[in-house]
């Protein structure tokens, strides 16, 4: 099973900043197969980044994705209100699918 | 636009099978995988198992001996059975469309299950 940690686990930052994600791999994601989600409270992920780099239908392009083998990135160029939530990655190359524990972006 | 709904019981009796439907419109169950995805209440998330739209199926192992993922592609929907559940099993649980490329790009609102007597 491929093991993703994500980092920081909280990451405080003021509207406007840039937010710079990690992910981290247990194993290789060989195939490239990597996904960010976001989530706000009480609301289903929502895809936002998936194949390391590629922005979902309707992502702004504030967000990118980044890495490969075991590093990825997810990085929120400047950060807008909206923006404050949770955001997980997930490997979709190897059976089990994985997610990391996540990193909270909130208001500093 | 393509829509999923959960339905299913809310409240499950501990040692019971846990039950769900998902409901797809605006799209077809008879391309892409359909997944199961849990998140247990403040907390992260775990991928329970997929299916394919020929019918076969991948489970993860932690939870592979106690669920069961069943495709009707004639209702378009599919479906979740987990046997022999715990308080552990209590999360909101998740439909979504896999796709081999683009993750898991539609998903449900979710609905929470709470194992309790």
């Amino acid at each position: 099973e491929i093991v993703l940690t994500q980092s920081p686990g909280t990451l405080s930052l003021s509207p406007g900043e840039r937010a710079t994600l990690s992910c981290r791999a247990s194993q290789t994601v060989s195939s490239s197969r990597l996904a960010w989600y976001q989530q706000k409270p009480g609301q289903a992920p929502r895809l936002l980044i998936y194949y390391v780099s590629r922005r979902a239908t309707g992502i702004p392009d504030r967000f990118s994705g980044g890495g490969s083998a075991t590093d990825f990135t997810l990085t929120i160029s400047r950060v807008e209100s909206e923006d404050f939530a949770v955001y997980y990655c997930q490997q979709y190359d190897t059976s089990p699918l994985t997610f990391g524990g996540g990193t909270k972006v909130e208001i500093k | 636009q393509v829509q999923l709904q959960e339905s299913g019981p809310a409240l499950v009796k501990p040692s019971e099978t846990l039950s769900l439907i998902c409901t797809v419109s605006g799209a077809s169950t008879t391309t892409h995988y359909w997944s199961w995805i849990r998140q247990p209440p403040g907390r992260g998330l775990e991928w329970i198992a997929y299916i394919h739209y020929s019918g076969s199926t991948t489970y993860n192992p932690s939870l592979r001996s106690r669920v069961t993922i069943s495709l009707d592609t004639s209702k378009n929907q599919f479906s979740l059975e987990l046997n022999s559940v715990t308080a552990a099993d209590t999360a909101v649980y998740y439909c979504a469309r896999h796709d081999g490329l683009n993750a898991d790009d539609y998903w449900g609102q979710g609905a929470l299950v709470t194992v309790s007597s």
